[in-house]
């Protein structure tokens, strides 16, 4: 079945940093999603990838769907003492019922102020 | 836009009693809605998919007797765990789409815990 690994699993930075990670499937994709959850928080959608070599820009935010269509990276740049959290990828699960999305394993985001 | 609430943020009952999670699209009608569970370290896990007037459909493992699913409109989700056990302690969130994109939108959370 279709799955999504992350990397790196988890990142522990300094504040000021600039951060890259990314989303790798088995199989295509035709949108990537990407989340972020705050602790004891549900995910909040940072960017939304529809088109295969789109570069979507969100405020410090950048993701990039991949020309395969098999895997998608997000950077942060300058990061700050509030991008710490988990961030998920997600892609619909096209084996599945409607509009059902799988997610990535996380990585985990701690930024040392 | 897009903004789903969720209530309770957070529940603690004793083993046996049954628990309402309330899940609402304030500014979008969704025609469908997602229940995961969330553990400690752990990925969002899909346990169900309900579409407005229609049965859920559940994950495999889920049982449905016991997290009965009810999506009355297209505003409400209701998630129900049936004589709670310690083991279904876990973080429950919802998301709902409004069917345009598989863009899904997100609850805060409830955290359940069962004595």
């Amino acid at each position: 079945g279709q799955q999504l690994n992350q990397s790196p699993q988890s990142m522990f930075i300094q504040e000021g940093e600039d951060v890259s990670m990314n989303c790798t499937s088995s199989s295509i994709f035709n949108t990537w999603l990407w989340y972020k959850q705050d602790p004891g928080e549900g995910p909040v959608l940072l960017i939304a990838l529809y088109k295969a070599g789109e570069l979507t820009s969100n405020g410090r935010l950048t993701a990039q769907f991949g020309i395969t269509r098999k895997d998608s990276f997000l950077n942060i740049s300058a990061s700050i003492p509030s991008d710490v959290g988990i961030y998920f990828c997600a892609g619909p699960d096209y084996g599945g019922a409607t509009n059902k999305l799988i997610f990535g394993t996380g990585t985990l985001l701690a930024v040392q102020p | 836009g897009a903004v789903v609430s969720q209530h309770p943020s957070r529940v603690i009952c004793k083993s046996g009693t049954s628990v309402k999670i309330e899940c609402r699209s304030l500014d979008f009608q969704a025609t469908t809605m997602f229940w995961y569970r969330q553990f400690p370290k752990q990925s969002l896990m899909l346990m169900a998919t309900s579409n407005e007037g229609s049965k859920a459909t559940y994950e495999q493992g889920v049982e449905k007797d016991k997290f009965l699913i009810n999506h009355a409109s297209l505003t409400l989700s209701t998630l129900t765990v049936t004589s709670a056990h310690p083991e279904d302690s876990s973080f429950y969130i919802c998301s709902a789409s409004s069917g345009i994109s598989e863009t899904q939108y997100f609850g805060p959370g409830t955290r359940l815990l069962v004595l």
